[in-house]
């Protein structure tokens, strides 16, 4: 039972455009999300968070959207660059443990 | 920020041996730990949390006798695949648990390969 899914398993993005990566989730008890930037053969890194009673979390070029009626997430990144490309994967804090997404693989191209 | 290693980064056996990994946490204590395994393509699945001192807490369908966790200190967790098989060729994470930068902030190691032949 996948309790935080990322439906889009990779997406395509040219340089200076827009990436979107989105994450839904089952339990409207989860309160806390993260997201996770991961390169092949290296463990995850943080990106951002969002607390539940926050709808929108900005860091520099990473944006965390939250719709807690449609358990429903998403990260954008704009503008996207080369260095951008890797795993995301989102994650739902519960209160002992972090359940994550099965990740989007972003390519951002030139 | 905090920084977690592991060791070794890759690591090749055979079949039927043990091999341990390490985990520890350079700069900060961390009464908690976490091992995960991914497989290609696939999400990080927690397999067990390792508190300094007792018992870890395995997930559910994790083999508790095959997958021994370690906590000595509250610097280091290890995790030792008893008797590997094939199968059990994966890369393996921990994380490690601070209470510094917000709620349950875990940062990851950078992760052991193993492959089993």
């Amino acid at each position: 039972d996948q309790q935080v899914k990322q439906n889009s398993p990779s997406l395509s993005v040219q340089e200076g455009r827009i990436s979107i990566l989105n994450c839904d989730y089952t339990n409207s008890m989860f309160d806390y999300f993260l997201w996770y930037k991961k390169y092949p053969a290296e463990g995850p890194t943080f990106l951002i968070s969002i607390s539940s009673i926050k709808d929108k979390n900005e860091d520099g070029r990473f944006t965390v959207f939250l719709n807690k009626s449609a358990k429903h997430l998403s990260l954008h990144i704009v503008p996207s660059q080369p260095g951008d490309s890797a795993v995301y994967f989102c994650a739902a804090d519960t209160t002992d443990k972090l359940i994550f997404g099965t990740g989007t693989r972003l390519q951002v191209f030139p | 920020g905090a920084v977690v290693s592991q060791h070794p980064s890759w690591v090749i056996c055979k079949s039927g041996t043990s091999v341990k990994i390490e985990c520890r946490s350079l700069d900060f204590q961390a009464t908690t730990m976490f091992w995960y395994r991914q497989f290609p393509k696939q999400s990080l699945m927690l397999m067990a949390t390792s508190n300094e001192g007792s018992k870890a807490t395995y997930e559910q369908g994790v083999e508790k006798d095959k997958f021994l966790i370690n906590h000595a200190s509250l610097t280091l967790s290890t995790l030792t695949v008893t008797s590997a098989h094939p199968e059990d060729s994966s890369f393996y994470i921990c994380s490690a648990l601070t209470l510094e930068g917000g709620p349950n902030t875990q940062y990851f190691g950078p992760g052991t390969r193993l492959t089993v032949l």
